[in-house]
C-alpha cells in the first residue's frame, strides 16, 4: 500500500515549456486534489475532482489544467510555464466510500522551479 | 470564502514545556478540522481530525480543541522535545467537494 505517490519528485523548465505531474494513489479514494505551497505560506488548491471523469476548479486556477481519465490518477498540466509557477505541488486524495472517511492523505509532493 | 488563520507565526521554546497553537476560521460550516505537520522540504503528516460534532481529540502528547461556533481550535503539545521542531498547519474541510482550506502555519522550534 503506497498510499500517495507523486512524479517527478523535482523538475526545472525553462519559461514557455509544458509538462505534466502525475499523481497515483491505491487507495480507492474518490476524491483528489491538486494544491501548491509557496514559502511561508499554506497549500492552496488549484483543481480538484470528485470522481473519475470529473474536475473542477480550486482557488488557483489559472494556468493549469487537470485530468482524471482513471479512478486512481489525477494528472496536473501546466500547458506554458511562468516562473510564478514555481512552487512546491501536492496531491492529495480523499473520501472512502467504504469507511465514509473525508481524512485527507497527501503525497511528498513536487518542487517545481521555472527559470 | 474560507479564510484561516494561525497565530503565531513562529515560536520558539525551550525542551519539556508545554504549548499551546492557536487556529482560527471564518465560517463556521465546516465539515471537520485537521492539523498536520510538515517537516522541512518533506510532506504533510495527519497528525489529528476532529469531525464538527467533536470538542476534542487526543493522540499520545498531543490533544487538539475545537470549538466551532466561535471558529477556534487549538493545538496543545505536552512536555515538548527537540524533535516536535516543524511546522503545524491547521486546515478545516467545507464545500461541496469536502476540500482544505489551510492556515499559513506556525514554524515551531524546540530547544535541547
Amino acid at each position: 500500500n503506497a498510499g500517495v505517490t507523486q512524479t517527478p519528485k523535482f523538475r526545472v523548465l525553462k519559461t514557455g515549456q509544458s509538462m505534466t505531474l502525475l499523481c497515483a494513489q491505491d487507495m480507492n479514494h474518490e476524491y483528489m486534489y491538486w494544491y501548491r505551497q509557496d514559502p511561508g505560506m499554506g497549500l492552496r488548491l488549484i483543481h480538484y475532482s470528485v470522481g473519475e471523469g470529473t474536475t473542477a476548479k480550486g482557488e488557483v486556477p489559472d494556468g493549469y489544467n487537470v485530468s482524471r481519465l482513471k479512478k486512481q490518477n489525477f494528472l496536473l498540466g501546466l500547458e506554458s510555464a511562468a516562473p510564478s509557477q514555481t512552487s512546491v505541488y501536492f496531491c492529495a486524495s480523499s473520501y472512502s466510500v467504504q469507511r465514509s472517511s473525508y481524512e485527507q492523505y497527501f503525497g511528498p509532493g513536487t518542487r517545481l522551479t521555472v527559470t | 470564502k474560507q479564510e484561516v488563520t494561525q497565530i503565531p507565526a513562529a515560536l520558539s521554546v525551550p525542551e519539556g514545556e508545554n504549548l499551546v497553537l492557536n487556529c482560527s476560521f471564518t465560517d463556521s460550516a465546516i465539515y471537520n478540522l485537521q492539523w498536520f505537520r510538515q517537516d522541512p522540504g518533506k510532506g504533510l503528516t495527519s497528525l489529528l481530525l476532529i469531525q464538527s460534532s467533536q470538542r476534542e481529540q487526543t493522540s499520545g502528547r498531543l490533544n487538539a480543541s475545537l470549538d466551532k461556533s466561535s471558529g477556534r481550535s487549538t493545538l496543545y503539545i505536552a512536555a515538548s522535545q527537540p524533535g516536535d521542531s516543524a511546522t503545524y498547519l491547521c486546515a478545516v474541510r467545507s464545500g461541496s467537494a469536502r476540500q482544505l482550506t489551510f492556515g499559513s502555519g506556525t514554524q515551531l522550534t524546540v530547544l535541547p
